[in-house]
């Protein structure tokens, strides 16, 4: 069965880092980008950044530049975003999402269930 | 920074087309991809590359891009098409964008 499974919720105090791990299954695991996308309550998707599975090349958006980090481990097909410096407003849903590209595009065509982080003093 | 706008919601009766748009700057100049995601669940693509469905998307949605505006098109809508809508782009300055969503009601 092809799917990412997330890691679980988490709860950080503000100034905290959070990792959330997304480990893909049923499929070449290095053959497709994975992407972070985030979803504050009753807000819209942001999408964070993507790690090219292959070679190990990561992309942030500008907002997320200083404090946002991609890896991968290829043997365990895992894929993480850590968060640092996190602060109220990041509490969201989290959501890995499977990329898929032909030239100057992407979608998203696999997503996990969500890890929601929590961030309260 | 690249933005799209969505129409925060719209509403249709049962049977009948849905039309929700997109806009943005020369938008047709680049790919549009929808997804749906009903309440507490997570995205599902349902239109790619401005008209192309995946696997297991029903006929009833269809895509276009053109100009500065792309539409998401569900024909004979049902209660179970009930959800937000997210259109979604890349743009080489600000990567991948998504729009602000629009909750579509069956009354």
């Amino acid at each position: 069965q092809v799917q990412v499974v997330q890691s679980g919720a988490e709860v950080r105090k503000p100034g905290a880092s959070v990792k959330v791990s997304c480990k893909a299954s049923g499929y070449t695991f290095t053959s497709y980008a994975m992407h972070w996308v985030r979803q504050a309550p009753g807000q819209r998707l942001e999408w964070m950044g993507w790690i090219n599975t292959a070679n190990g090349n990561t992309k942030s958006s500008q907002k997320f530049q200083d404090t946002v980090t991609i890896v991968k481990d290829t043997s365990t097909s895992t894929a993480s975003m850590e968060l640092r410096s996190l602060r109220s407003e990041d509490t969201a849903v989290y959501y890995c999402a499977r990329g898929r590209s032909s030239g100057p595009d992407w979608y998203f065509d696999l997503w996990g269930h969500g890890t929601l982080v929590t961030v309260s003093s | 920074s690249y933005e799209l706008t969505q129409p925060p919601s719209v509403s249709v009766s049962p049977r009948q087309t849905a039309s929700i748009s997109c806009s943005g700057d020369k938008l047709g100049n680049k790919y549009a991809s929808w997804y749906q995601q009903r309440p507490g669940q997570s995205p599902v693509l349902v239109i790619y590359q401005n008209n192309k469905r995946p696997s297991g998307i029903p006929e009833r949605f269809s895509g276009s891009n053109s100009g500065s505006t792309a539409t998401l098109t569900i024909s004979g809508t049902q209660a179970m098409d009930e959800a937000d809508y997210y259109c979604q782009a890349y743009d080489s300055s600000t990567a991948v964008v998504f729009g602000g969503g629009t909750k579509l009601t069956v009354l």
